[in-house]
């Protein structure tokens, strides 16, 4: 089976512009995640989809960063006004259930380099 | 989700078997033990995760102390590919509350050759 893919793989933008990274999750995966790494800090969590609805956003940065999962299949995550301190991986992950005994699948990462 | 305590690194000899071991003296008896590691440019990949009883697959083995407040995650024989950082982390069996994985630092694995 397909693995969770993450587009672009890089991606370099001036500060100001505007950004949107895609997550295509394991068919079939009603939950998709967002997550990041910014420089020399821990993964964190941005927030969780069940299929196109939005359960839980509480690690979203602020208004600048919009997620969207349209018809409840692939998400993006989009970036608007993108500042400095956005830099990092974003990943993407999906799952069957969201309860405590499945894990997840994580894509590669999209790492953003805002300049 | 509880906390995990992990050392910051440990150097293991490629062939030989590896014990990372994880604190979690707060886990309370609907969490679940997961552990994800993350290969150098890569997403944190799943390695395994257990309730109660030692879990096996073919990445690992998980070893849960009786009182659980302990887990240990073992690769029998370590390959160069198993150098990365391993992630311990309790996720409630019921879901809800805050629904990501709280990544902490890790153990950051260093395999010689």
């Amino acid at each position: 089976e397909a693995g969770v893919t993450q587009f672009p793989s890089h991606s370099v933008i001036e500060k100001g512009q505007t950004v949107t990274l895609r997550c295509d999750p394991i068919s079939g995966h009603d939950n998709l995640y967002w997550y990041r790494r910014v420089m020399g800090k821990e993964i964190k969590f941005l927030l969780h989809f069940v299929k196109e609805s939005k359960q839980d956003e509480s690690g979203m940065p602020n208004n600048r960063f919009l997620a969207e999962r349209t018809g409840g299949t692939y998400s993006t995550l989009k970036v608007q006004p993108a500042e400095l301190e956005d830099s990092g991986v974003y990943f993407c992950a999906s799952s069957q259930e969201s309860k405590g005994n499945y894990g997840y699948t994580f894509g590669s990462g999209t790492r953003l380099t805002v300049v | 989700d509880a906390k995990t305590t992990q050392p910051n690194s440990m150097e293991s000899n490629e062939e030989e078997p590896v014990h990372l071991p994880c604190n979690h003296s707060t886990i309370s008896g609907t969490d679940y033990i997961h552990w994800y590691r993350q290969l150098p440019s890569q997403g944190p990949e799943y390695v395994i995760h257990g309730l109660t009883s030692n879990v096996n697959n073919r990445m690992a083995s998980l070893a849960i102390a009786e009182d659980r407040k302990s887990s240990t995650l073992i690769l029998h024989r370590a390959t160069l590919r198993d150098a990365a950082v391993y992630y311990c982390i309790l996720r409630d069996v019921r879901g809800g509350g805050a629904d990501g994985l709280t990544f902490g630092k890790g153990t950051h694995l260093i395999i010689q050759p």
